[in-house]
C-alpha cells in the first residue's frame, strides 16, 4: 500500500523564522511529488518535483526532492502570518493519475 | 492555473436525503475528475476517480451505491450522496487534472452537514 508520511504533525513558530516540512513517501511506480497549501478551503498547488536534486523556488517558498532517500522538503524562509496554514504532500503514483496524500503539517507563524 | 469549481459550497440536510454536488472545470477540458473527503484535522482522503463517458473508479471502502458519481461532459462532473446519514457530515472536495504535469487543480470544496 502507497504511503506518505509528514513530519512534523504540527508547528508553531515566530514572524520571520525559517522553517523545513518534511515529507517522505514508500509507493510503488513513483510519477512525481506535490505540495499544496490549504487555508481554510480547498488545496492551492505549490510545486511538483519529479526530479531529484532540481530546486523549485517560489518567492520565500522553495523546495527539493530526493529520489534515492525518498524524500521532499518544504522551505518557508522569512515566515509571514500568512503562511500559517496545512501544508500537504502527495505522490502521483501509475497511470490513473492518483493522488496519495500525507496526512499535512499545520503550521501556525505567529507575531 | 486551471479554474475548478464547485457548487454548493455549503449544505445542510436532513438523515435520509439526498445532496447532488457539481464539480466544474471551468477554463480547460478534464476526462478525469477526482472526488476527495475530508475529515475535521484529517488529510484529503481519494473516494473515487470520476472518467467522462465512463463508470467511476471507487477506492476500497466506498461504497459506490451510495455515493453516485455522473461525468457527463468534459467540463462536469456531479456526486450525489443518497440516504445522506449524519455520519457523511465531511468537506467533500473535487479536482481536475492528470494532463502532463500531473498536478491536480481543487474546487473550493463543499462542506456537507447531515443532521
Amino acid at each position: 500500500e502507497d504511503k506518505v508520511v509528514q513530519s512534523p504533525l504540527s508547528l508553531v513558530v515566530h514572524e520571520g523564522d525559517t522553517v523545513t516540512l518534511n515529507c517522505s513517501y514508500e509507493v510503488t511506480n513513483f510519477r512525481s511529488l506535490l505540495w499544496y497549501k490549504q487555508e481554510k478551503k480547498a488545496p492551492t498547488f505549490l510545486f511538483m518535483l519529479t526530479s531529484s536534486g532540481i530546486e523549485k523556488k517560489s518567492g520565500r517558498l522553495s523546495s527539493i526532492l530526493d529520489k534515492k532517500e525518498l524524500f521532499s522538503i518544504l522551505n518557508i524562509t522569512a515566515t509571514q502570518t500568512g503562511d500559517s496554514a496545512v501544508y500537504l504532500c502527495a505522490v502521483h503514483t501509475g497511470t490513473a493519475s492518483k493522488l496519495t496524500f500525507g496526512t499535512g503539517t499545520r503550521l501556525q507563524v505567529t507575531l | 492555473g486551471a479554474v475548478v469549481s464547485q457548487h454548493p459550497s455549503w449544505v445542510i440536510c436532513k438523515s435520509g436525503t439526498s445532496v447532488k454536488i457539481e464539480c466544474r472545470s471551468l477554463d480547460f477540458q478534464a476526462t478525469t475528475m477526482f472526488w476527495y473527503r475530508q475529515f475535521p484535522k484529517q488529510s484529503l482522503m481519494l473516494m473515487a476517480t470520476s472518467n467522462e463517458g465512463s463508470k467511476a473508479t471507487y477506492e476500497q471502502g466506498v461504497e459506490k451505491d451510495k455515493f453516485l458519481i455522473n461525468h457527463a461532459s468534459l467540463t462536469l462532473s456531479t456526486l450525489t450522496v443518497t440516504s445522506a446519514h449524519p455520519e457523511d457530515s465531511s468537506f467533500y472536495i473535487c479536482s481536475a487534472g492528470g494532463g502532463p504535469g500531473y498536478e491536480q487543480y481543487f474546487g473550493p470544496g463543499t462542506r456537507l452537514t447531515v443532521t
